[in-house]
């Protein structure tokens, strides 16, 4: 079993459509979550960052852990075509541990 | 936000051939980086972790003579992938923590093709 399960899709979605995007893992010791926002032949950029369980909100994006489920999860309101691009999710048990990364989502946003 | 920068940013080289790729934080020290490999439609595969002054630590399954990272500064990290073959071919990404949580700020990539 992988670290870091993540569903590839794609995903296709019509502009203005709230996107739910997903992992789950099965480390307990995980405490740290992130979402990146990969375009492509690009490097990855950091879209949110949450520590152990809760939501936080940015604009239109929302990130939300639930560690008793061992699942995490990132809202996209209001999807826009600049939001087509894959996101991955990466978690770590500690601020200096190493990242393990979901496989990555692909998602297109159509005007 | 920070900023890390990769040079080149493609390459083209012939089979046995050497090529080596630089990983620099352009306004913060790191004196740990992390070098990445990705496939197309892939996640992001950790290879080592490059530390300044020492030795780098690789992950499991990684050659250590074949991919060379040396980290001669505060800012500047480098792979070499020696005597380089077509499956060699992938896109190399570093990345530098930076910040009280380590937020990992990751450079543009670096498309290799061995042909």
């Amino acid at each position: 079993q992988k670290e870091v399960e993540q569903d590839p899709g794609p995903l296709s979605v019509p502009e203005g459509a709230i996107v739910s995007l997903n992992c789950t893992y099965s480390n307990s010791a995980f405490q740290y979550f992130m979402w990146y926002r990969q375009y492509s032949r690009k490097g990855p950029e950091l879209l949110m960052y949450t520590y152990s369980s809760g939501n936080k909100e940015d604009g239109r994006f929302t990130a939300q852990v639930d560690k008793s489920s061992k699942y995490i999860s990132l809202f996209i309101r209001d999807s826009q075509p600049s939001d087509s691009a894959t996101y991955l999710c990466a978690m770590r048990g500690s601020t200096l541990g190493r990242l393990y990364f979901g496989r990555g989502t692909q998602l297109t946003v159509w005007p | 936000g920070a900023v890390v920068s990769q040079h080149p940013s493609w390459v083209i080289c012939k089979s046995g051939t050497s090529v080596k790729i630089e990983c620099r934080s352009l306004d913060f020290q790191a004196t740990t980086m992390f070098w990445y490999r990705q496939f197309p439609k892939q996640s992001l595969m950790l290879m080592a972790t490059s530390n300044e002054g020492s030795k780098a630590t690789y992950e499991q399954g990684v050659e250590k003579d074949k991919f060379l990272i040396n980290h001669a500064s505060l800012t500047l990290s480098t792979l070499t992938v020696t005597s380089a073959h077509p499956e060699d071919s992938s896109f190399y990404i570093c990345s530098a923590p930076r910040g009280a949580i380590s937020e990992q700020f990751f450079g543009p990539g670096t498309r290799l093709t061995v042909l």
